[in-house]
């Protein structure tokens, strides 16, 4: 089955304890990208990969970092993570790039005290 | 730059009534329009995109929207709603110079039996 696969799916920390999401999509695609979404601010781009390592920032990449090593994975790093990180993560990925469809994984709720 | 507004961040319409979801963009190149939908706990499918041509476009379970160039509108139409309609609705833009995609805040749509 095609997908976009996320982990953890929710998780709870703490300031400034260093946290990885993960993400991978099994379709092969060469575009990838992190969107955080936050009520009454719709989808936000925080970083995206044309391909295996070339990533570029979005429009909100502050306190964010991501590598992409390997096609299929698309990690997203919060190195000292803040109580305004707090939101909801999307990772996508499409064949080309944001202006065909875009595969949606389910989502990781992250909650910074 | 291009930008997006969904008027109405909830709407409420009864099982077999038309949903209409409004979506007006500004972008100073000929854009392209998605629509995306998010069920609940789930991540964002595509419902359906413009880019050239037919300015009427046909997307899955039914529903429609229409690019009006003089109107820089492109509202989201279903002749008659049903519950399992119920979801987040966005509206994107792009240009065709950016590769990137401009969402709007989202338009939450509630059907009642």
């Amino acid at each position: 089955e095609a997908q976009v696969t996320q982990n953890p799916r929710y998780l709870i920390t703490v300031t400034g304890k260093k946290l990885t999401v993960t993400c991978s999509q099994n379709m092969n695609h060469e575009y990838m990208s992190w969107y955080r979404q936050d009520p009454g601010l719709g989808l936000r781009q925080i970083y995206y990969s044309m391909n295996v390592e070339v990533t570029d920032k979005g429009d909100v990449p502050e306190g964010y970092k991501v590598s992409r090593k390997e096609k299929r994975n698309f990690p997203l790093i919060l190195e000292s993570p803040s109580p305004n990180q707090t939101s909801l993560y999307f990772c996508a990925s499409s064949a080309t790039g944001a202006l065909v469809a875009q595969y949606f994984g389910p989502g990781t709720r992250l909650l910074v005290l | 730059a291009q930008s997006v507004t969904q008027l109405g961040s909830h709407v409420s319409v009864s099982e077999g009534a038309l949903v209409l979801l409004r979506c007006n963009y500004s972008s100073s190149v000929p854009p392209y329009l998605f629509w995306y939908v998010q069920y609940p706990n789930q991540g964002l499918q595509l419902l359906l995109k413009y880019t050239t041509g037919a300015t009427l476009v046909k997307g899955i379970n039914g529903f429609e929207a229409e690019f009006k160039k003089s109107e820089t509108s492109f509202h989201l139409t279903k002749p008659s709603a049903h519950m399992s309609d119920a979801a987040e609705y966005f509206c994107a833009v792009s240009d065709r110079n950016t590769d990137k995609l401009i969402f709007g805040t989202g338009t939450r749509l509630q059907v009642f039996p």
